[in-house]
């Protein structure tokens, strides 16, 4: 069974500063890894994918993730915080078999010091 | 904005009550997700319809049903509902039923009283 596990449920950075939001997974094929952000009250909006190829990925809002696969990781990482940023950060694996549900982790919410 | 609609965005209803949540996917997307996410379990992936027929099945309740529609919409029916059914439904889509990105739309929060 596929699973994904975030080990920060809150992290609190100042603005500007760096940020790495930590996700695990455990799945028995190659993963296809997927970053979402739900801000309160709203939907989530994906901000990067990683199906195979580079295993550094870019996505939206100046967000990149690193694929590697020895530690079974993807951590999302951000040269500079921006106040906009805080939100809810969700990891996600999916795969080919029998459809394509995402498996979530539990989420990190980030909170952001000006 | 997703491109994903959902309707309606808040129902309030009373337990053993049944209500239908109603979705339409990106147009073009040919397969619709619903997942619920409340804050005892997360995220949950409920069920997928692909070109209108059930593709997979997640922790969807027994008391849970849903459908896809020729024109692709999708509707969730939730029936004699507990107050623990009270989450936010997402529903997603995607152009294939498998192996790629999955947009969500802004959800139908539902309380049960």
């Amino acid at each position: 069974a596929q699973s994904v596990t975030q080990p920060d449920i809150h992290i609190t950075v100042s603005e500007g500063a760096s940020l790495e939001l930590r996700c695990n997974y455990s799945y028995g094929a190659t993963p296809y890894l997927f970053w979402y952000v739900q801000s309160p009250g709203q939907g989530l909006q994906l901000l990067l994918k990683y199906f195979s190829g580079d295993t550094l990925v870019q996505g939206i809002k100046g967000f990149e993730a690193e694929f590697k696969r020895s530690q079974s990781s993807f951590n999302l990482r951000k040269p500079s915080v921006h106040w906009s940023d805080a939100a809810e950060y969700f990891c996600a694996v999916g795969g080919t078999g029998g459809g394509n549900k995402l498996t979530f982790g539990t989420g990190t919410q980030l909170k952001v010091e000006l | 904005d997703s491109g994903v609609t959902q309707t309606p965005k808040h129902l309030i209803t009373a337990t053993g009550q049944r209500v239908t949540l109603r979705c339409s996917p990106r147009s073009g997307d040919l397969s619709v997700y619903w997942y619920q996410q409340s804050l005892d379990q997360g995220l949950q992936f409920l069920i997928q319809y692909y070109n209108g027929e059930e593709r997979a099945k997640g922790n969807i309740l027994e008391r849970f049903s849903a459908q896809q529609f020729p024109d692709l919409h999708s509707e969730l029916n939730l029936s004699s509902l507990e107050l623990g059914d009270s989450a936010l439904y997402f529903c997603a889509s995607s152009v294939r039923d498998t192996a790629y990105e999955q947009y969500f739309g802004p959800g139908t929060r539902l309380t049960v009283t």
